[in-house]
């Protein structure tokens, strides 16, 4: 059972635009998600998190917003550009886990046009 | 900055061989995960460890083991593969803290490929 969902497994946006990235949740233990990007041939890269008490994050051109009551979180890139083009994956941490036992989504892969 | 070190970078062993693989955390990290991630599929975790005793254990098949040693580094040993270990495993660090408020750096993975 999938308890970190990314129901997109590919996005693609023109440079300059807004890419909005979605991931759902069903496990109302996660206390903490974050976002990670990955590119071919290497390992997943932090690019930004939100714990569970807040509704937004935000980091340069890159915001977490949190919908607790509907278990949906969204990644905004704005504006998008051409590095951004990834595979993203969204994941959870347990209350009380651990800070890497985290569960992942199947990513979703972004592609940002010139 | 200094990051995860896996070590291979690729791997390829026959069926019903070992394997073993390397990771050597960023430097005072105390704690070491490790995933697997097969074709298409998202990272599933295996393994992890805290000032080398095993801390959390996930989907790690009986074959699998792994510890962690007293310069942090980890290792994950495979035996009796089998065609479905085949997969990108990745291992991650990270400072343990008291508020969850911190994220594991991954490094850039070992392609295992059985045949």
């Amino acid at each position: 059972d999938q308890q970190v969902k990314q129901n997109s497994p590919s996005l693609s946006v023109q440079e300059g635009r807004i890419s909005i990235l979605n991931c759902d949740y069903t496990n109302s233990m996660f206390d903490y998600f974050l976002w990670y990007k990955k590119y071919p041939a290497e390992g997943p890269t932090f690019l930004i998190s939100i714990s569970s008490i807040k509704d937004k994050n935000e980091d340069g051109r890159f915001t977490v917003f949190l919908n607790k009551s509907a278990k949906h979180l969204s990644l905004h890139i704005v504006p998008s550009q051409p590095g951004d083009s990834a595979v993203y994956f969204c994941a959870a941490k347990h209350y009380g886990g651990s800070q890497g036992n985290l569960i992942f989504g199947k990513g979703t892969k972004l592609s940002v046009k010139p | 900055a200094a990051g995860v070190i896996q070590s291979p970078r690729h791997l390829i062993k026959e069926k019903r061989e070992t394997a073993t693989l390397k990771c050597y955390p960023i430097p005072r990290h105390d704690t070491v995960y490790w995933y697997q991630q097969g074709p298409g599929q998202d990272p599933q975790f295996l393994i992890s460890f805290y000032e080398k005793m095993q801390s959390d254990k996930g989907s790690i098949p009986d074959r699998f083991s792994a510890q962690q040693f007293s310069d942090y580094h980890s290792e994950l040993n495979m035996s009796s593969l089998e065609l479905g270990d085949s997969a990108l495993y990745f291992c991650a660090s990270s400072l343990r803290t008291g508020t969850g408020g911190t994220e594991a750096f991954f490094g850039q993975g070992t392609r295992l490929t059985v045949v």
